[in-house]
């Protein structure tokens, strides 16, 4: 079956630091990949996309992800956490002819 | 419109009613979804609308979820006879595509309560 994987349920930083919330998939063929923020009290939204070409994608709010074919990843990054970065990042796949698929989420938390 | 609406954005019923749930997609999106989110939790697919083929309802829960698009527009997911298990926050979201090239755009959701 597809699936998308967020291994970590939480991830704690302190501000200031980098973070990676990591993402694996289990889909065939070459899906595209997201990443999708969801702020306390607020609609998901979308950060950032790979589909194809370079392997580093930059989205908004200054994160990015690193797409990983031989390790089916698409881990997120942020060089230096922000307090205001702290909320639930859901990774999803689709590839064409099926619905997309999202992971469980992660909860990060970052620290003053 | 320029973004996803849904209504009501609060939801508070009595146990055994009826309720629906109405998104209104941003104008040419051809793909709309709903999904449910428990408690913060992930997001359960309940449904999927794309232009005029039919419906994958494989996630609708029970037989009394049902949801319909009018005119390729409009979706509105009702829900019958409603128990406490049913509350949670039902979010939309539309795509330009089949929803996988330009990614969704998500409504504000729905909070459902069942008392």
């Amino acid at each position: 079956a597809q699936s998308v994987a967020q291994p970590e349920d939480q991830v704690n930083v302190a501000e200031g630091n980098p973070l990676t919330v990591k993402c694996t998939y289990s889909v065939s063929g070459n899906p595209y990949l997201f990443w999708y923020v969801q702020y306390p009290n607020r609609g998901l939204q979308f950060l950032l996309k790979y589909i194809t070409g370079d392997n580093l994608v930059k989205g908004s709010y200054g994160f990015e992800a690193e797409f990983n074919k031989s390790q089916t990843s698409f881990h997120l990054k942020k060089p230096s956490a922000l307090v205001s970065d702290s909320a639930l990042y859901f990774c999803a796949a689709f590839r064409q002819g099926f619905k997309t698929i999202f992971g469980a989420g992660t909860r990060l938390f970052v620290k003053a | 419109g320029a973004g996803v609406s849904q209504s009501p954005s609060n939801k508070v019923t009595e146990k055994g009613k009826d309720v629906e749930l109405r998104c209104d997609p941003i104008s040419g999106h051809t793909a709309l979804y709903w999904y449910r989110q428990s408690l913060g939790q992930g997001l359960e697919f309940l449904i999927y609308f794309q232009g005029n083929s039919a419906p994958d309802k494989s996630g609708l829960p029970s037989d009394r979820f049902s949801a319909e698009r009018t005119g390729g527009s409009v979706s509105t997911l009702t829900i019958q006879r409603t128990q406490q298990e049913d509350s949670a926050v039902y979010l939309c979201a539309s795509s330009r595509t089949t929803g996988g090239t330009y990614g969704y755009t998500f409504g504000s959701g729905t909070r459902l309560t069942v008392v």
